[in-house]
């Protein structure tokens, strides 16, 4: 079954710290897509990323960056001179590529930027 | 890009009654979209998979005579919780995808905060 871990309940930083959100997934399935979602104060979930299991180029968008290593089973997510309007709650959710295609989100990661 | 409607945004309700929940992709067609719970400060959990034309696909534990899910049309899936108990208050979220397979982001409706009083 996929799982996907977050083991960052939550994490505070002052602004323009850099900071990193760890990802560990599991899974049996050898084609499978990560993804980042924010959901700030108001709940709505807000889509960032997505990844397949096939690439592993890291990418960079701005601030935000990920880093994908099928080696450890991690998709690591850093925002760096990280800003008081990144507060929000971050998920990492994993879909495997046959069955039912659902989307499971780990625990989240509260970051509170404070300024 | 992508938009999920969801409606109402928020409800209250009596113990004892039903509430439904609509769920609408405005600018594309879905045959499959998703409802989730979140409690405070948790994490989201799949509760059912919508499926069009035919029974929806609910996780384990989850009550399918409890949360009924029409998914009538390739816009629309509703989630009727039944007979509700302030237990049942949460944060549900509907989503869908646009496109066909896993590798296809989810577009999330803006959630519907439920309390059963």
């Amino acid at each position: 079954a996929q799982k996907v871990t977050q083991a960052q309940t939550e994490i505070s930083v002052v602004e323009k710290e850099d900071v990193t959100l760890d990802c560990v997934y599991e899974t049996r399935d050898t084609t499978y897509y990560l993804f980042w979602y924010k959901q700030p104060p108001s709940g709505e979930l807000v889509f960032l990323i997505r990844r397949n299991s096939f690439d592993e180029q890291n990418e960079i968008s701005g601030r935000y960056s990920w880093n994908f290593q099928k080696s450890t089973s991690s998709f690591n997510f850093t925002i760096t001179a990280s800003q008081v309007v990144d507060s929000a709650v971050y998920f990492c959710a994993l879909s495997e590529g046959g069955g039912a295609q659902k989307l499971v989100f780990g625990q989240g990661t509260r970051l509170t930027i404070n300024p | 890009g992508a938009v999920v409607s969801q409606h109402p945004s928020r409800v209250i309700c009596k113990s004892g009654t039903s509430v439904k929940i609509e769920c609408r992709s405005l600018d594309f067609q879905a045959t499959t979209m998703f409802w989730y719970r979140q409690f405070p400060k948790k994490s989201l959990m799949l509760m059912a998979t919508s499926n069009e034309g035919s029974k929806a696909t609910y996780e384990q534990g989850v009550e399918k005579d409890k949360f009924l899910i029409n998914h009538a049309s390739l816009t629309l899936s509703t989630l009727t919780v039944t007979s509700a108990h302030p237990e049942d208050s949460s944060f549900y979220i509907c989503s869908a995808r646009d496109g066909q397979g896993a590798y296809s982001p989810l577009h999330f409706g803006n959630g519907t905060r439920l309390t059963v009083t």
